[in-house]
């Protein structure tokens, strides 16, 4: 199985400041023949069930606000939130649907400082 | 507009089944992945099954392979999960949940959950 591994556990970031979360696989999730990275990302609040924020480790989901951004290859991710703010208060999870089972990450819970 | 409704959660006798049920509407079911995830109250995810557009492929998760067997029904845009010889550690949150594509695409919408509870 693909092992994923998000850091940090948690954060607090001031309103208006830079958060970056990371996440590793255990495998490279880079498909050569296509060469995407099959890798999303999604927020969690309380009550809520999960919600795709980025997939193809890069490709913003229509709706998404801009300052989200997911960035890496092979095996290192980052998403980043450029400018922290009160709404996004949540857990993040990244998942690779590289290869059944299709395993999540344990989360980054995102608050304001 | 997307919607997911499950159904068939509650209490689960140990050993015993349980059956749930996912409505899907706004989309053309046929044409995209399903899958069913679980979340334990507090924890992370889990994904537990996927199946394919046509249902010609399922996958399982090894901790409920050979006791949870997923399938669809097209004509009346159901998804379900049939639980059996379930355990305590399948006490959860189960979310349906679409793909945005064939089985290798991330899920793009999802339910609000419903409830399993397996205890005597």
């Amino acid at each position: 199985d693909i092992v994923m591994t998000q850091s940090p556990d948690s954060l607090a970031m001031s309103l208006g400041e830079r958060a970056t979360i990371n996440c590793k696989s255990s495998q490279s999730v880079l498909h050569s023949s296509n060469n995407k990275n099959y890798l999303a990302w999604y927020q969690q609040k309380p009550g809520q069930p999960p919600k795709l924020l980025i997939y193809w480790a890069s490709t913003r989901e229509s709706g998404v606000p801009d300052r989200f951004s997911g960035s890496g290859s092979g095996t290192d991710f980052t998403l980043t939130i450029s400018s922290l703010q009160a709404e996004d208060v949540a857990v993040y999870y990244c998942q690779q649907y590289y290869r059944t089972p299709f395993t999540f990450g344990p989360g980054t819970k995102v608050d304001i400082k | 507009e997307v919607q997911l409704l499950e159904s068939g959660g509650g209490l689960a006798q140990p050993g015993g089944p349980l059956r749930l049920s996912c409505a899907a509407s706004g989309f053309t079911f046929s044409s995209y992945a399903m899958s069913w995830v679980r979340q334990t109250p507090g924890k992370g995810l889990e994904w537990v099954s996927l199946i394919s557009p046509s249902g010609g492929n399922t996958y399982y998760a090894d901790s409920v392979k050979g006791r949870f067997t997923i399938s669809r029904d097209s004509s009346r845009d159901t998804l379900y999960l049939q639980m059996n010889s379930l355990r305590a550690e399948d006490t959860a949150i189960y979310y349906c949940a679409k793909a945005n594509g064939g089985s290798n695409t991330p899920f793009d919408f999802w339910g609000q959950g419903t409830l399993v509870t397996v205890s005597s």
